[in-house]
């Protein structure tokens, strides 16, 4: 298996909803990454789980609330969002977010496309 | 990470090859360069990656200049579906680990 996997691939939700964002991989990759892509423009950093601890928060809003449960999994828990979120939200993982070697290639997910109204 | 620079758009016609610039002045010793391109509504997807020698697998061919400040992306033969936003991204390692920075990309559109 060679694919990160995200649900939902669309979500609605209001400023006051609470709801999740859910990225999975089966290629036993020790690094997970949220990125955020608005349209037109090129993906931006969130976070960097590493080890399943969170290692780098690019300063992102605490209504962002990243979650790793294992290895496999990548939660992204979204509260009290406003319109300005929307976007669409890429995960990725790596081999291993310390690797100096220039093989630790970003596999990414397709995306989870996400409007708050 | 290291600055790089595209240009914001190329075309290219199909079954040619498509040949995308990047500079990138500031890299240091130590940082890879790497190319992604994203097709409209899905994730980023790999494509080569290199230090100091020109590399080349069954997508691409990257070469780099010898002072590494600048490198070019070649699809040899390009096709309708090779229609894409190309990243050139020149990476570093910091202490909480490597972080892959998006610049602007190259939006290649390929023209039957």
């Amino acid at each position: 298996d060679t694919e990160v996997t995200q649900t939902p691939k669309h979500l609605v939700m209001g400023m006051t909803n609470k709801k999740s964002l859910k990225c999975e991989q089966h290629m036993g990759h020790r690094a997970m990454y949220w990125y955020k892509q608005k349209a037109k423009k090129p993906p931006e950093l969130m976070f960097v789980y590493s080890y399943e601890k969170l290692s780098i928060n690019e300063s992102v809003p605490s209504r962002f609330s990243p979650e790793c449960p294992n290895s496999s999994l990548l939660n992204l828990h979204l509260h009290a969002l406003q319109p300005e979120d929307s976007a669409l939200y890429l995960c990725a993982s790596s081999q291993d977010a310390q690797m100096t070697s220039g093989a630790n290639v970003l596999t990414f997910g397709a995306g989870s496309r996400l409007t708050v109204l | 990470d290291a600055k790089t620079t595209q240009p914001t758009s190329m075309d290219c016609a199909e079954g040619r090859a498509a040949n995308l610039p990047c500079n990138h002045s500031t890299i240091s010793g130590n940082e890879y360069v790497y190319w992604y391109r994203q097709i409209h509504s899905q994730g980023p997807q790999y494509i080569i990656h290199g230090l100091k020698n020109n590399e080349t697998n069954e997508m691409a061919s990257l070469i780099i200049t010898e002072d590494r400040k600048s490198s070019t992306l070649i699809l040899p033969h390009a096709t309708l579906r090779d229609t894409a936003v190309y990243y050139c991204i020149v990476r570093v390692w910091g202490n909480a680990g490597n972080m892959l920075t998006f610049g602007g990309g190259t939006r290649l559109m390929v023209k039957p």
